[in-house]
């Protein structure tokens, strides 16, 4: 089966540029979470959606993030204007169903480099 | 001060040395706790699930104390292919996962 798939694998734009991260998550799943991972800060969560409908975007860093998840088997992370300081991973996961003990399935990751 | 604390390493082991993580969190009414496996440049994989009562998968044991807001992790038989870095999750409530920064495991021949 497939698993979580993340497009584009690595990304390099320059500051200012806009830079949108996809996302397909495992069929079936209907929660789909946004993380980054940097070397200082570890994993944040941030934002997730279920059933398609954000349940909490608290951890989005600035209006510069916007997420959207048109469909249950997609969704976009969008960061317009792109700073250096975004640089990171950032990964998309899946669960299904809405229970706090359910698997997160992680995807390959997104490794962004803002110049 | 962190939600998830632990301590980065490295941990360096010998092959069939028992090694153990320890992990803290803050927030007294989190629900669930897990260990996930994150290899070098590869995305988090859950290892295991922490279960109040203690549990076990293999060579690895995970333990929970809820009154002292403390997890730990025990793996036993070192191997070389357990080389990674080990992460403490906690769900603070309805899916919500906190990572620890993670606790790196070298082992060696």
């Amino acid at each position: 089966d497939a698993g979580v798939i993340q497009s584009p694998r690595h990304e390099v734009t320059e500051m200012g540029q806009e830079v949108t991260l996809r996302c397909k998550p495992i069929s079936g799943h209907n929660s789909l979470f946004w993380y980054r991972q940097t070397m200082m800060r570890g994993l944040e969560l941030l934002i997730y959606f279920n059933n398609n409908v954000p349940i909490d975007d608290s951890g989005m860093p600035e209006d510069r993030f916007s997420a959207k998840m048109p469909n249950a088997s997609f969704s976009t992370l969008k960061i317009q204007p792109s700073e250096p300081r975004d640089s990171a991973v950032y990964f998309c996961a899946s669960s299904f169903g809405a229970n706090s003990k359910e698997t997160q399935y992680f995807g390959p990751g997104t490794r962004l480099l803002v110049l | 001060r962190k939600e998830v604390e632990q301590d980065p390493g490295p941990f360096n082991v010998p092959e069939g040395a028992t090694v153990a993580f320890n992990c803290t969190y803050s927030n007294s009414a989190s629900q669930s706790f897990f260990w996930y496996r994150q290899d070098c440049r590869k995305e988090p994989k859950l290892l295991m699930s922490v279960y109040s009562s203690g549990n076990e998968d293999g060579r690895f044991t995970a333990q929970l104390n809820r009154a002292s807001q403390y997890i730990s992790l025990l793996i036993r038989d070192s191997k070389l292919s357990d080389s990674a870095t080990y992460l403490c999750v906690v769900n603070t409530g309805f899916q919500k996962l906190v990572f620890g920064t993670g606790t790196r495991l070298l082992v060696s021949p």
